[in-house]
């Protein structure tokens, strides 16, 4: 089955520095990949897409300077939480469309947990 | 971004019990899928579906999806504990577009 990897799963970083996600499509080719947002015990929540070679396309309310998202190749995207906050801990997760097929199912990976302290 | 209501939000059950989660919208989805997802982890996909009035089982889990393609439903028979868990459905327009999760159902099932 379609396999997405996220390194790290979890980050503890100091106000004010940047941490960097990285989601990967293991065996198959991934032409959109997905960022969300998770708090406890409530839903996902879309930050933003992104297609290979193109600039992601960001949620209504999401900083873009602040969520850096950049997908260089069709297995690899990253986000870059740029100058965390206390307020930026949250579970990150990714997932990705296996552009193959019938391009209706999102794999998604483990999740990321961020704490910034 | 088409609005997606999932219903109950939660659910505590004791085991041995049946339960229905609903997932409703005024839009119609060209396919819906159900997820589960356990604490720290990213959410697994349990069905796809695509048809009007398609039904499909897992093991205990009963998946349909509306006659007009905007409503399904998840149906867990005899819910074990390992069932316990976050429930999500999330849908696609017709355009291959954004796709929408709903709320979540957190379920419990007790021993």
């Amino acid at each position: 089955g379609a396999v997405v990897s996220q390194h790290p799963s979890w980050v503890i970083c100091k106000s004010g520095t940047s941490v960097k996600i990285e989601c990967r499509s293991l065996d198959f080719q991934a032409t959109t990949m997905f960022w969300y947002r998770q708090f406890p015990k409530q839903s996902l929540m879309l930050m933003a897409t992104s297609n290979e070679g193109s600039k992601a396309t960001y949620e209504q309310g999401v900083e873009k300077d602040k969520f850096l998202i950049n997908h260089a190749s069709l297995t690899l995207s990253t986000l870059t939480v740029t100058s965390a906050h206390p307020e930026d801990s949250s579970f990150y997760i990714c997932s990705a469309r296996d552009g193959s097929g019938g391009g209706y199912e999102q794999y998604f990976g483990p999740g990321t947990r961020l704490t910034v302290t | 971004t088409q609005l997606l209501e999932q219903s109950p939000q939660f659910l505590s059950i004791q085991e041995g019990e049946n339960l229905t989660v609903y997932c409703n919208s005024s839009s119609v989805f060209s396919s819906l899928q159900w997820y589960r997802q356990e604490p720290g982890e990213g959410p697994v996909l349990l069905v796809t579906v695509v048809t009007g009035g398609e039904v499909k089982k897992l093991k205990r889990l009963t998946f349909q999806f509306g006659d007009a393609r905007k409503d399904s439903s998840l149906h867990i028979t005899a819910a074990q504990p390992g069932d316990t868990g976050l429930y999500l459905c999330q849908a696609g327009g017709t355009s291959y577009g954004k796709l929408t999760f709903g709320q979540g159902t957190i379920l419990t099932v007790h021993p």
